[in-house]
């Protein structure tokens, strides 16, 4: 079983649409990171938080520790939104507290 | 600043063949890590390095080996190609700064072995 566990693992959304992914994590973690890899390969940083909620744009992550649970939202989804979304965990458990333990990702993909 | 970057983008190998995949970084970032990336399977840990001359093994670095005579380079040898080493290659760092930060990805290398 997987230690970083995302749902759902394809996710077909209307434009406009508003969009959640899921994270969930087996063991105590001390930061998590939403990651989006882009269909040309490239993945960029879009959060890292440890607890609570950070916004940016039409995007919201939040957090919840004690439930071992984090979520990725989209807000009027577009098109351009179409992508992989990745979280990944600072597990506890890890040989460095630097080493990321990664989810197997969501394919999101937005029709006009 | 360029980031992280990777060379060379792409590349095929022969059973056997040995190479090296080149990683730098201009962001004066102390870790470093290099991931495998294999359809239906999340990024795993090859190796990382939290320092110049302090490297050490990940989940999968059987088949790989690493080095760090510099803060800016973290080269990921392949010594002798096998096909289950298949995959795209990413390398990524972070700054410590007393705490976790966010992680820069390079643009990856496909790797195939024939």
């Amino acid at each position: 079983k997987n230690e970083v566990e995302q749902s759902p693992q394809n996710l077909t959304a209307q434009e406009g649409e508003f969009i959640t992914i899921n994270c969930s994590y087996s063991v105590g973690i001390s930061a998590l990171h939403w990651l989006q890899q882009h269909p040309g390969g490239g993945i960029v940083s879009l959060f890292m938080l440890s607890s609570g909620k950070k916004k940016h744009g039409r995007l919201i992550a939040t957090i919840n520790i004690q439930e071992k649970h984090s979520s990725l939202h989209i807000t009027a989804s577009h098109p351009r939104d179409s992508a992989v979304y990745i979280c990944a965990a600072h597990l506890l458990s890890s040989g460095s507290a630097r080493q990321l333990t990664f989810g197997s990702g969501t394919q999101l993909t937005v029709l006009p | 600043n360029a980031g992280v970057t990777q060379t060379p983008k792409f590349q095929v190998l022969k059973t056997g063949q040995s190479m090296t995949l080149q990683c730098a970084q201009d962001m004066n970032h102390e870790y470093m890590s290099w991931y495998r990336q294999d359809p239906g399977m999340g990024l795993r840990l090859i190796h990382y390095s939290v320092g110049a001359g302090i490297t050490d093994q990940g989940e999968v670095p059987n088949g790989y080996n690493v080095s760090r005579s510099t803060t800016e380079d973290f080269p990921l040898r392949l010594l002798s190609a096998a096909p289950s080493q298949t995959s795209v290659y990413f390398c990524a760092s972070s700054a410590w700064a007393g705490g976790l930060n966010e992680q820069f990805f390079g643009p990856g290398t496909r790797l195939t072995v024939l």
